[in-house]
C-alpha cells in the first residue's frame, strides 16, 4: 500500500491565486482530515469528512473548500490563497468510529508559501 | 484553542537517558494518542491509551494516563540519536468521533 500520498510536495502561489491540495488513502478508511501546522501551534484540523459525501468543518475552516466524492481522494481547495494561509498542510486517514480509537495515518505533508 | 498542551516544550538528552514527555488537556476524552514527527515528515502513530487504561507499553515507550488530573506522559527508555523528533499528544472528545485535537508538541534531542 502507498498509504497517504499528498500533491504536489511545495508550492507558491501569489496573492488571491487559487489551487487544489491533492491528498489520496489506499487503505479504505473512512475516515480523512485535513491539518495545517505552523510553529509554535501544532496542528489545527481545517476540515475533515467520515465518509463518502460527508464533510464538515474543524478549527480553522475559512478560505478553505473540501469535497469528498470517492473514499480514496480528499482535496483541498484554497480559493482565494492569502499570506496567512502560508503553512505545512497534511491530510490524514483513519478508520471511523464514533469512539474515535484509531490510529490516524498521515501523508508526508505540502508546503505552501503564498507571497 | 488546544486541547492539549505539551511540556516541555523542549528537552535534550544525552544518548542512553530516558526522556519523559507531558501533555495535559481539558476535556473528557475517549483516547489519547502519541505522535511523533521527524523534522520535514508528516506525523507517525506510535500509541493509543484508552480513557479506562492507566498505562500502556510498547517496545521502548511507557505512556501513563491520569484521568483525574486530565494528563498523560510519554517516558522513552535508553533514548538514542534516532529518536530526535518531535513529540505530539493528540486527544479525541467524548463527542468528537475521530477528530483529533493536537497539543504543540515537545521537541527532543538525543545527543550521541
Amino acid at each position: 500500500n502507498a498509504g497517504v500520498t499528498q500533491t504536489p510536495k511545495f508550492q507558491v502561489l501569489k496573492t488571491g491565486q487559487s489551487m487544489t491540495l491533492q491528498c489520496a488513502q489506499d487503505m479504505n478508511h473512512e475516515y480523512m482530515s485535513w491539518y495545517r501546522q505552523d510553529p509554535g501551534m501544532g496542528l489545527r484540523l481545517i476540515h475533515y469528512s467520515v465518509g463518502a459525501g460527508i464533510t464538515d468543518q474543524g478549527e480553522v475552516p475559512n478560505g478553505y473548500n473540501v469535497s469528498r466524492s470517492t473514499t480514496e481522494d480528499f482535496p483541498l481547495r484554497l480559493l482565494s490563497a492569502a499570506p496567512s494561509q502560508t503553512s505545512v498542510y497534511f491530510c490524514a486517514s483513519s478508520y471511523a468510529r464514533l469512539a474515535g480509537g484509531w490510529a490516524q495515518y498521515f501523508g508526508p505533508g505540502t508546503r505552501l508559501l503564498v507571497l | 484553542s488546544q486541547q492539549g498542551e505539551e511540556d516541555p516544550q523542549a528537552l535534550s538528552i544525552q544518548e542512553g537517558e530516558n526522556a519523559t514527555m507531558n501533555c495535559s488537556y481539558k476535556t473528557s476524552i475517549n483516547n489519547l494518542q502519541w505522535y511523533r514527527q521527524n523534522s520535514g515528515r508528516g506525523l507517525v502513530h506510535l500509541i493509543l491509551i484508552r480513557s479506562n487504561e492507566r498505562e500502556k507499553h510498547s517496545g521502548r515507550l511507557r505512556v501513563t494516563l491520569d484521568t483525574s488530573k486530565k494528563s498523560s506522559s510519554l517516558l522513552i527508555t535508553a533514548s538514542r540519536a534516532a529518536d530526535t523528533a518531535s513529540y505530539f499528544c493528540a486527544t479525541d472528545g467524548e463527542t468528537s468521533g475521530s477528530r483529533l485535537t493536537f497539543g504543540e508538541g515537545t521537541q527532543l534531542t538525543v545527543n550521541p
